[in-house]
């Protein structure tokens, strides 16, 4: 069964850095990703897809401290010089013949 | 610029039915396959259905099939998600999704959502 794995929370301090980590069920490992960030009361934004070699795809206007990465079954989300507007819920996302699967989300706290 | 903006939502009784809409603009519809998908009260996000660029092709959530159908008309650029037999657990706010062009595997653009209620 294809599922996705994530943290319900993450914390790091204004202009720090953090990696948020999505997890593929076994037997996918090689299955890539979205990632989209939902800030409070707003509708879902589109991050980018994050490939299993690591290469990743931006959308539009995605600043570049936005980066994706990948090891094994893990999908990463970094960001990087954390500003107030990053605290949000963060969903990976992937896809099968027939399904769409979401993770269960990441709240990010900017302390 | 794109815009994907979802209206229809509202209080409904169980059992009944509700019809979501989707106006689009700002991009080539006929082109791009289209998602809905809902997140509950405090929840997160759920997929519910995805139509392909030409409307061939359906796919379904295992919670709505046979209760939901998607649907778009491509002269008016609209999104259809028609919603039958309305459970207490479809409450959710409904997005409508543009997937990214030539694929259906994910949304690349997100509406805001409309707010449907099922509840006696």
């Amino acid at each position: 069964q294809l599922v996705l794995t994530q943290p319900p929370s993450a914390s790091a301090s204004l202009g720090a850095s953090v990696k948020l980590t999505c997890t593929l069920s076994s037997g996918h490992s090689t299955y890539a990703i979205a990632w989209h960030q939902q800030q409070p009361d707003k509708g879902p934004r589109y991050l980018m897809k994050v490939n299993s070699d690591g290469s990743h795809d931006k959308g539009d206007g995605i600043p570049d401290r936005f980066s994706g990465s990948s090891s094994g079954a893990e999908r990463y989300l970094t960001i990087s010089s954390l500003q107030s507007e990053d605290e949000a819920d963060y969903y990976c996302q992937t896809w099968a013949t027939g399904i769409r699967v979401f993770g269960g989300g990441t709240k990010l706290t900017v302390l | 610029q794109v815009q994907l903006v979802e209206s229809g939502g509202g209080v409904v009784q169980p059992g009944r039915s509700l019809r979501l809409s989707c106006a689009t603009s700002g991009f080539a519809f006929r082109s791009y396959a289209m998602h809905w998908v809902r997140q509950a009260p405090g929840k997160g996000l759920d997929w519910v259905a995805l139509i392909s660029f030409d409307g061939d092709k359906t796919y379904y959530a295992d919670s709505v099939k046979g209760r939901f159908t998607v649907s778009r008309d491509s002269s008016k650029n609209i999104l259809y998600l028609q919603m039958n037999s309305l459970r207490t657990d479809d409450t959710a706010v409904y997005y409508c999704a543009r997937s990214v062009l030539g694929f259906s595997t994910h949304p690349d653009y997100w509406g805001r959502g409309s707010l449907v209620t099922v509840s006696s």
